[in-house]
Formats: structure tokens, sequence, C-alpha cells
């Protein structure tokens, strides 16, 4: 069975930092870019990154770069987005999802999620 | 930036069809692909490339896709297809979007 499992999340202070983490199975990890998409509470989908399928690009939504960095390790088949420097309006629910390609910019579809890990900012 | 515009709402009685629009200067260029969203769950893929079902969805979700707007189809629609429905596709650099969301209410 192809299954993303997110942790990580939890309480961060403004200005702290959380690492999550997404363990994959089912499915040959190293095959396929991956992308994390956040969820702010009432609202609506929103990509914050990709890294293609041999970590060699990665890519940010404008309003975390350089506060945030995605990677993988394709030996544990784990995906992992590093947060600094937290914001309240970091807050969220942040999915791990499957792309259904693996090199190039961030245009395919996301055909696997896990079920989210919840963040939130706050002092 | 670049958006995706989808209606906030559509109501539809079961067994009648559902219409969501979902419109983007890049979507002549780019495929758009549609999620499904319950409440408390995580998104599912229904719709890739355009006009494309994955294996496990129900035939009576189809998209399309004519110029500037692409649209997602559930037809004879069933009490189990209420949910927030998201479209997504690139912009001109090749950068994922989502669009704003469209809650499905069966009437």
């Amino acid at each position: 069975e192809v299954q993303l499992l997110e942790s990580g999340g939890g309480l961060g202070q403004p200005g702290g930092s959380l690492r999550l983490s997404c363990a994959a199975s089912g499915f040959p990890f190293s095959t396929y870019a991956m992308t994390w998409v956040r969820q702010a509470p009432g609202k609506g989908l929103e990509w914050v990154s990709t890294i293609t399928n041999i970590g060699d690009s990665t890519y940010y939504t404008d309003s975390v770069k350089g506060r945030f960095t995605i990677s993988r390790d394709n030996s544990k088949n784990t995906l992992s987005l590093q947060m600094s420097s937290l914001r309240a309006e970091d807050t969220a629910v942040y999915y791990c999802a499957k792309g259904n390609y693996g090199s190039g910019s961030p245009t395919g579809a996301m055909d696997v999620w896990g079920q989210g890990t919840t963040v939130t900012v706050s002092s | 930036s670049y958006e995706l515009t989808q209606p906030p709402s559509v109501s539809v009685s079961p067994g009648q069809t559902a219409r969501i629009t979902c419109s983007g200067d890049a979507l002549p260029k780019q495929y758009a692909y549609w999620y499904q969203q319950k409440p408390g769950q995580a998104p599912v893929l229904v719709i890739f490339e355009d006009s494309e079902r994955p294996s496990e969805i129900p035939e009576r979700f189809s998209g399309s896709s004519s110029g500037t707007t692409v649209t997602l189809t559930i037809s004879g629609v069933q009490a189990e297809d209420e949910a927030d429905y998201y479209c997504q596709s690139a912009d001109s650099s090749g950068i994922y979007v989502f669009g704003s969301g469209t809650k499905v209410t069966v009437l």
C-alpha cells in the first residue's frame, strides 16, 4: 500500500524552528518528486515547496524562501521540511504529497497525500 | 501573482449534475488537476491532465478544458460528493498554483 506519514508538527515559537518529516512506503521513493502543501485553519490549499526525485532541484513559494528548506533522504525514504524564523501565518496543517513525475519544475499531479501534521506558531 | 479563479460554492440536488469552473490565463498551456477534500481529510486527486481520471475514481467525475477555463463535472451527484474541490495548475514559470476552492453542497 502506498503511504505517506507526516510527523514533527506541534507548537512553535515566533522566530523559532520546527522540522517536519514524511515517511514514505509502498512505492519507489527515489523515482518521484515530493511536495509540501499547507492549509491554514479554514483556508484553502497552498503549495509550499517541491524537491525533485534525486534532490537536485528545489522550489519554494515566495513567502517561505530563505526560511524553509526542503530535503530528502532516498536511502531512508524520507522527506523533510526544516522550518525556521517561524511566523504566525505559518500556522497550518502541512501535507506531504507524492508527485506523478520525477524531475523538472513542479507542474504535475500530486497523486498521493499524507494525512497531515499540524503546526501552530504562537507565543 | 498568477491566480486560478473558482466559484466559492456550488449547490446541486442529488442525481443532478454539478459543474465547477476554474479560470486562469496559463491554462491553455498548462495541464489542470482537480482534488476533492472532505472535512478533516487529506485531498484526493480526482482528475489529472485536464480530463484523465485515476482508476479508483468513480466515472461520474470528468474533466474538460476550453481556452482559459477548465471544468470539473460531477454527473449524478451523490451525497458523498459533498466536499471542497480545488483546481491546481502551474504558472508561466512552471510553479504550482491552487485555486481558492469550491464548496459543493448536495441539497
